[in-house]
């Protein structure tokens, strides 16, 4: 089983629709989750960070934190074709403070006009 | 935002040339940062962490002497590899988190450097 799974995709959705990724992770002791956006050819962008069960939001996205299943997922509302991109679940290392993050394989998304 | 600076950000040498990579936190001091490759379609593989003023810890797999890590002050990280060989054609990526025992500091990365070994 892989320490944090997602699904490759790709995820096709229509512009204007919410798109909604998911995350997977096998850890109980990590703390910290992030979403990072990765443009074809570009270094990945940070998105979103949660770190209590629940949803946060930030503008067109939401974060959605769940231990007990350990799961973690991000919405994006009115998906839009600049949205299309790999987006990549992070989470720390266990509970060990040493900020290293695993990533998950990343969810393809594509937004079509 | 935090900006992390990396530099080249594209490399092309011929096989058995050590190449070295910078990575910089421009608006913040970074004591902790992190060097990552990715193969095409493939999501970032840790490759070490980079520690300020100590030693840097590698992941299992990763040879210390081939990829030399230099963390000598809180702003610049370096990655070397040296004796380069095709197979060592990736994108390298480094990040760096606000400060080290704070695991809840996201990590930023720098745009990654392409590098292509003939």
């Amino acid at each position: 089983q892989k320490e944090v799974e997602q699904n490759s995709g790709p995820l096709s959705v229509p512009e204007g629709a919410i798109a909604s990724l998911n995350c997977t992770y096998s850890d109980r002791g990590s703390q910290s989750f992030f979403w990072y956006r990765q443009y074809s050819g570009k270094s990945p962008e940070l998105i979103m960070s949660i770190y209590s069960n629940g949803d946060k939001e930030d503008g067109r996205f939401t974060a959605q934190l769940n231990k007990a299943s350990q799961y973690v997922s991000l919405l994006i509302r009115d998906s839009q074709p600049s949205d299309s991109a790999t987006y990549l679940c992070a989470v720390t290392h266990g509970s060990s403070n040493t900020g290293k993050l695993i990533f998950g394989q990343g969810t393809t998304l594509q937004v079509k006009p | 935002g935090a900006v992390v600076s990396q530099h080249p950000s594209w490399v092309i040498c011929k096989s058995g040339t050590s190449v070295k990579i910078e990575c910089r936190s421009l608006d913040f001091q970074a004591t902790t940062m992190f060097w990552y490759r990715q193969f095409p379609k493939q999501s970032l593989m840790l490759m070490a962490t980079s520690n300020e003023g100590s030693k840097a810890t590698y992941e299992q797999g990763v040879e210390k002497d081939k990829f030399l890590i230099n963390h000598a002050s809180l702003t610049l990280s370096t990655l070397t590899v040296t004796s380069a060989h095709p197979e060592d054609s990736s994108f390298y990526i480094c990040s760096a988190s606000r400060d080290r025992g704070r695991s809840n500091q996201p990590q930023h990365f720098g745009d990654g450097t392409r590098l292509s070994i003939l």
